[in-house]
């Protein structure tokens, strides 16, 4: 079964620090997205992607935060200066973009944790 | 603002016992989705609801969305230690390209 697949699992980093994540989306989704729960709080939203370029964004994907599809196959959040607050998993997921019953497709997520 | 307001936040139970979790809203939706994190892992999508009034059952579970489609709940029958997890709603592509979801409900099943 298709999947979308996440790496590192878990990163440790020192603030300021840049930190890359990366994402395989399904491969045939055309949606792609990331969000992020600090723990022990709710999913939120941070970034869609489409046709490569952000289609939306949250309050929360400032300056710091990037999306890049570098190639055919990844997805990549960057945070260019981390910070203690970043801390938290940052799920990849992907749809195929089918409005109203349309599923998004998770990976297990990157825990960030920002020292 | 809070889109979406889901309860109760938290949940205790013993296996083999029934429960509901609803999920409640000011607006009028299109359609309504639920999914499923368990601990350690990224949410999956349980079902889709679209039309005011609809029932959907799933094994165990039962979904209703309301008739004036503002609201909605999961009823969980016999529950079991595998239905721990937390329990989050979503209006359908309501706004934008997003899913937006609300806070959860946290569900532990003791056995």
């Amino acid at each position: 079964e298709p999947e979308v697949t996440q790496t590192p699992s878990h990163q440790v980093t020192q603030m300021g620090q840049e930190v890359i994540l990366r994402c395989v989306p399904i491969s045939n989704h055309l949606y792609f997205y990331w969000y992020r729960q600090i723990l022990g709080q709710k999913v939120e939203f941070l970034v869609s992607f489409y046709n490569n370029e952000i289609s939306e964004k949250s309050e929360i994907f400032d300056d710091q935060f990037s999306v890049e599809r570098p190639d055919g196959s990844n997805f990549t959040l960057k945070i260019r200066s981390t910070k203690l607050e970043d801390s938290a998993m940052y799920f990849c997921a992907s749809s195929d973009g089918q409005y109203v019953t349309g599923e998004l497709f998770f990976g297990e997520g990157s825990r960030l944790t920002v020292l | 603002t809070q889109l979406l307001e889901q309860s109760p936040q938290f949940l205790s139970i013993q296996e083999g016992e029934n429960l509901t979790v609803y999920c409640n809203s000011s607006s009028v939706f299109s359609s309504l989705q639920w999914y499923r994190q368990e601990p350690g892992e990224g949410p999956v999508l349980l079902v889709t609801v679209v039309t005011g009034g609809e029932v959907k059952k799933l094994k165990r579970l039962t979904f209703q969305f309301g008739d004036a489609r503002k609201d909605s709940s999961l009823h969980i029958t016999a529950a079991q230690p595998g239905d721990t997890g937390l329990y989050l709603c979503a209006p359908g592509w309501e706004y934008g390209n997003k899913l937006v979801f609300g806070a959860g409900t946290i569900l532990r099943v003791k056995s």
